[in-house]
């Protein structure tokens, strides 16, 4: 299975900062990454597919970057709204597997 | 809209089946790909497995000869069942669309395993 490690696992910010959340994968998966965000009892929502595009209805101040075993998601200016667990994920190969996520909490 | 709604009971009993029914709302599920990812206490996700628009399945291995994907497409449903259930099954089970990334998910159903 491709394991995703997920860093930091929590990033304390104020709002108004920009942040890079980092994905590194345990083996190639070219751009097969998907950032999920998942706020406190609620579904996950999929903010960037492929590793850096944009899906409809996502602010865009969510950006995506990255190929091969590193990938970043990227929030300009956190808004108190973005507090919330982030999830990478790989469709690379089966079984699709998740990061363990990112915390963003506020300072 | 597509939309995805979980059902089935919030608790079950070790060694018992779990069975969960997703119904489907404003898309035909033998278009794309269907599936269920569950959510353990904390943040760690698994992916369970899917069902494709012809039927096609994949589990993860982890889950071994447990599990059971099915669907009803005369009703636009598909189900989970996943057998043998122990403490460390409890976790919130979601269902959700797959069109190369998982767009669409369910609201969730918690099942806790506990006697």
């Amino acid at each position: 299975d491709i394991v995703l490690t997920q860093s930091p696992a929590t990033l304390s910010v104020t709002p108004g900062e920009s942040v890079s959340l980092s994905c590194r994968a345990s083996q190639g998966v070219n751009t097969s990454i998907h950032w999920y965000q998942q706020k406190s009892n609620e579904s996950p929502r999929l903010l960037i597919k492929f590793a850096s595009q944009s899906i409809s209805g996502i602010p865009s101040r969510f950006s995506g970057s990255g190929s091969g075993t590193d990938f970043t998601l990227s929030i300009n200016r956190v808004e108190s709204e973005d507090f919330s667990v982030y999830y990478c994920q790989q469709s690379y190969s089966l079984p699709h597997t998740f990061g363990a996520g990112t915390k963003l909490e506020l300072k | 809209e597509v939309q995805l709604q979980e059902s089935g009971p919030g608790l079950v009993k070790p060694s018992q089946s779990l069975s969960l029914t997703c119904s489907v709302t404003g898309y035909s599920i033998t278009s794309n790909y269907w599936g269920w990812i569950r959510k353990f206490p904390g943040t760690k996700m698994e992916w369970m497995g899917y069902i494709s628009y012809s039927g096609r399945i994949s589990y993860n291995p982890s889950l071994k000869s447990r599990i059971s994907i099915t669907r009803d497409t005369s009703k636009n449903h598909f189900f989970l069942q996943l057998n043998s259930v122990t403490t460390e099954d409890t976790a919130t089970y979601y269902c959700a669309r797959y069109g190369n990334s998982w767009g669409y998910w369910g609201q969730g159903v918690m099942v806790t395993v506990s006697s």
